[in-house]
């Protein structure tokens, strides 16, 4: 199984400050397809996760453009530009390359 | 709009059995597929299952293969997850995601609480 590593796991941030979360896999997420299935969710508390990023870098609808992400073969990252009261939540990277799909540990954003 | 509503979850008895539901609207269900996540409470995400949009290839976690079945009902727009020999590590909120073949899981559904306690 592909093992999903992020850091760190606790973000405290002040509002309007950058945040930037991590994401290792222990092995390359390239598909034989040549994409990357590797996506970032967001879950708010006592909310359901949300799709915010797609195939490394592509933002889903309705996304806000400060979440950005980057990266490739086994190093990703997540960067909110500036952070708003309404990002606090758990954030979680997800590779859905190889079965079975896996997911990151989740990283606590909060307020500081 | 898409929604995905799950329902089924309860309370049950080690050993029982459950079967959860998800309907699905706002979208053609039989172009995508389908997934079943859970998450127990106070953790993060565990994948559970995966079917194909045909219902053809299916998937599923060792932690629930043989115990669990996946299915889904293009017709009724509904996807399906029976659950036997429940054990008390099943309880979570069992979540309902959508699938695009081209980028990844997309919707999720607000969850349902399976609770396996005595």
């Amino acid at each position: 199984d592909i093992v999903m590593t992020q850091t760190p796991l606790s973000s405290p941030v002040t509002l309007g400050q950058p945040a930037s979360i991590s994401c290792r896999s222990s092995q390359s997420l390239v598909h034989s397809d040549g994409n990357t299935y590797l996506s970032w969710l967001q879950q708010r508390p006592g909310q359901p996760p949300r799709l915010l990023i797609y195939k490394i870098s592509n933002r889903f609808s309705g996304v806000p453009d400060r979440f950005s992400g980057s990266g490739a073969g086994t190093d990703f990252t997540l960067k909110i530009s500036r952070v708003e009261a309404e990002d606090v939540g758990v954030y979680y990277c997800m590779q859905a390359t190889q079965f079975p799909f896996t997911f990151g540990p989740g990283t606590k954003v909060d307020i500081k | 709009q898409v929604q995905l509503v799950e329902s089924g979850g309860g309370l049950v008895k080690p050993g029982g059995s459950l079967r959860l539901s998800c309907a699905a609207s706002g979208f053609t269900f039989s172009d995508y597929y389908m997934s079943w996540i859970r998450q127990a409470p106070g953790k993060g995400l565990e994948w559970v299952s995966y079917i194909s949009s045909s219902g053809s290839t299916i998937y599923y976690a060792d932690s629930v293969k043989g115990r669990f079945t996946i299915s889904r009902d293009n017709a009724k727009n509904s996807l399906y997850l029976q659950m036997n020999s429940l054990r008390a590590e099943d309880t979570a909120v069992y979540y309902c995601a959508r699938g695009v073949y081209s980028y990844g899981i997309d919707y999720w559904g607000q969850g349902t609480l399976v609770t396996v306690s005595s």
